[in-house]
C-alpha cells in the first residue's frame, strides 16, 4: 500500500521565521498535496504538486517525485500559518492517503 | 457556489442506533470520498467514488455503507453505531483523478 510520513511531527516558530515540513512517500505514489488544517478544523487545499516547484504567496512546495519526498517551505511565519499541514499521495485506484501531519504553531 | 457541504455539523448517537451523514458538492465533480479524522492518526479513507452507480472501499470501510445515486451527493450510512466510530468525518471531492481535493467543513460525530 501508500506510505507517506511527515517530519517534523511537532514544530513551535517565532512570528517572522521561516521552516521546512517534509513529506517522504512510497513508490507507488503519483501525485502530491499539501493541505493546511486550521484551529477550527477546516482542510485548505494549499498546493496539488507532483513534481516541480510552485509558489503561493509566502508559500512554496517541491516535489522530487524520482526521490520520492516533497517539500513545504513557509517564510515569515505569521500567527495565522498556526494549525496542521498535511500531505496527501495518490497511488493506484484513485486511493488518496494522508500522513498523519506536522502541528505548527506560530508564537508572537 | 457553495463547494462540499456537509450535515449535520454535529450528532451524538447512542450504541446501535443508525443514521446518514450528508454529503453534497454543487462543483459537478466526479470523485466523491469519505475520511475519518482521529487523534494522532490523521485522515482515513472509509470509501470512495469515482461517479454516479460507482463506489469502492479505503482503508477502513467496516461498519460503513455508501451509495452514488447522482453525480452531486454521497451519503455515508453508520448502520449500527459503536464507540469506535466516534470521529470526526470529512467529505471530499474533486473533478477527476489529477486534481486538487476539495473538504466539506466535517461532522463531529459521538457514539455512547
Amino acid at each position: 500500500g501508500i506510505q507517506v510520513e511527515q517530519s517534523p511531527p511537532d514544530l513551535i516558530l517565532q512570528e517572522g521565521a521561516n521552516s521546512t515540513l517534509r513529506c517522504n512517500f512510497s513508490d507507488s505514489v503519483n501525485n502530491l498535496q499539501w493541505f493546511h488544517q486550521n484551529p477550527w478544523g477546516q482542510l485548505i487545499n494549499l498546493f496539488y504538486i507532483p513534481s516541480g516547484t510552485k509558489q503561493n504567496g509566502r508559500l512554496s512546495a517541491t516535489t522530487v517525485a524520482t526521490e520520492r519526498y516533497s517539500l513545504l517551505y513557509i517564510s515569515s511565519s505569521q500567527t495565522t500559518d498556526s494549525g496542521v499541514y498535511f500531505c496527501a499521495g495518490q497511488g493506484g485506484y484513485q486511493k488518496v492517503t494522508f500522513g498523519t501531519g506536522t502541528k505548527l504553531q506560530v508564537i508572537p | 457556489n457553495a463547494g462540499v457541504t456537509q450535515t449535520p455539523k454535529f450528532q451524538v448517537l447512542k450504541t446501535g442506533q443508525s443514521m446518514t451523514l450528508q454529503c453534497a458538492q454543487d462543483m459537478n465533480h466526479e470523485y466523491m470520498s469519505w475520511y475519518r479524522q482521529d487523534p494522532g492518526m490523521g485522515l482515513r479513507l472509509i470509501h470512495y467514488s469515482v461517479g454516479a452507480g460507482i463506489t469502492d472501499q479505503g482503508e477502513v470501510p467496516n461498519g460503513y455503507n455508501v451509495s452514488r445515486s447522482t453525480t452531486e451527493d454521497f451519503p455515508l450510512r453508520l448502520l449500527s453505531a459503536a464507540p469506535s466510530q466516534t470521529s470526526v468525518y470529512f467529505c471530499a471531492s474533486r473533478p477527476d483523478s489529477n486534481e486538487k481535493l476539495f473538504f466539506g467543513s466535517g461532522t463531529q460525530l459521538s457514539v455512547l
